[in-house]
């Protein structure tokens, strides 16, 4: 059975630093792409970022890169999102989210229960 | 970057009814590139379609996506109570991911 567990959330001022983590369990993680997508209070979904099963290929929506670093640890099977210089408008809940195997048209078919990021002073 | 735009933003339907929702594309998708997702409130997205028309696994056969180019549709033939709750298109490309803002799915 597939698993993501995230990890790291809580409440942070702004302009501080906050890693998220995804446990993920189930599957061969190493060969997924991973990615982050979160959802501020009472909005629709925000992709944020992805990376690919080596993790030698990142990709960051516009608004984020340069704020926000995705990683990965193939050896424990974790996925990390490292957010940096957090505002206001950062507060949300972050998923964690695996991409389909390659060969099948992409998408994400399993999602984390989510983590709460909260940014207030 | 393509934006998405889903209307309508609320659909009130009846159980039993049908309903129709659309997802409009800034400019054209890859019809593989387009997926459906619900949510519920408090849990995770579900993927419900990829590929622009095939079920996910588990994906009852009420559910049926559509479309090409810029105009891409999710019906539900028959709503069950399960079944309200909001739904998301998105779309990809090599490096960018977008979703819609969303169509909720009410009870009328």
């Amino acid at each position: 059975e597939v698993q993501l567990l995230e990890s790291g959330g809580g409440l942070v001022q702004p302009g501080g630093s906050l890693r998220l983590s995804c446990a993920a369990s189930g599957f061969t993680f190493s060969s997924n792409s991973m990615s982050w997508v979160r959802q501020a209070p009472g909005k629709g979904l925000e992709w944020v970022s992805i990376i690919s099963g080596s993790g030698a290929t990142i990709s960051y929506a516009d608004s984020l890169r340069g704020r926000f670093t995705i990683s990965r640890d193939n050896s424990k099977n974790t996925l990390f999102l490292q957010m940096h210089s957090l505002r206001a408008e950062d507060t949300a809940v972050y998923y964690c989210a695996k991409k389909v195997a390659p060969g099948t048209p992409p998408c994400f078919d399993y999602w984390g229960q989510g983590m709460l990021v909260t940014v207030s002073s | 970057e393509i934006v998405l735009t889903q209307s309508p933003g609320t659909l009130s339907l009846s159980p039993g009814e049908r309903a129709t929702l659309s997802c409009r594309a800034s400019q054209s998708v890859n019809s593989n590139y387009l997926a459906w997702y619900q949510q519920k409130p408090g849990q995770a997205p579900r993927l419900l379609i990829y590929g622009a028309s095939s079920r996910a696994t588990g994906i009852p056969d009420r559910f049926s996506g559509s479309g090409s180019g810029t105009d891409f549709t999710l019906t539900i033939s028959r709503l069950e109570p399960e079944d309200f709750a909001v739904y998301y298109c998105q779309q990809s490309t090599v490096s960018s991911w977008t979703f819609g803002q969303g169509t909720k799915v009410e009870i009328k």
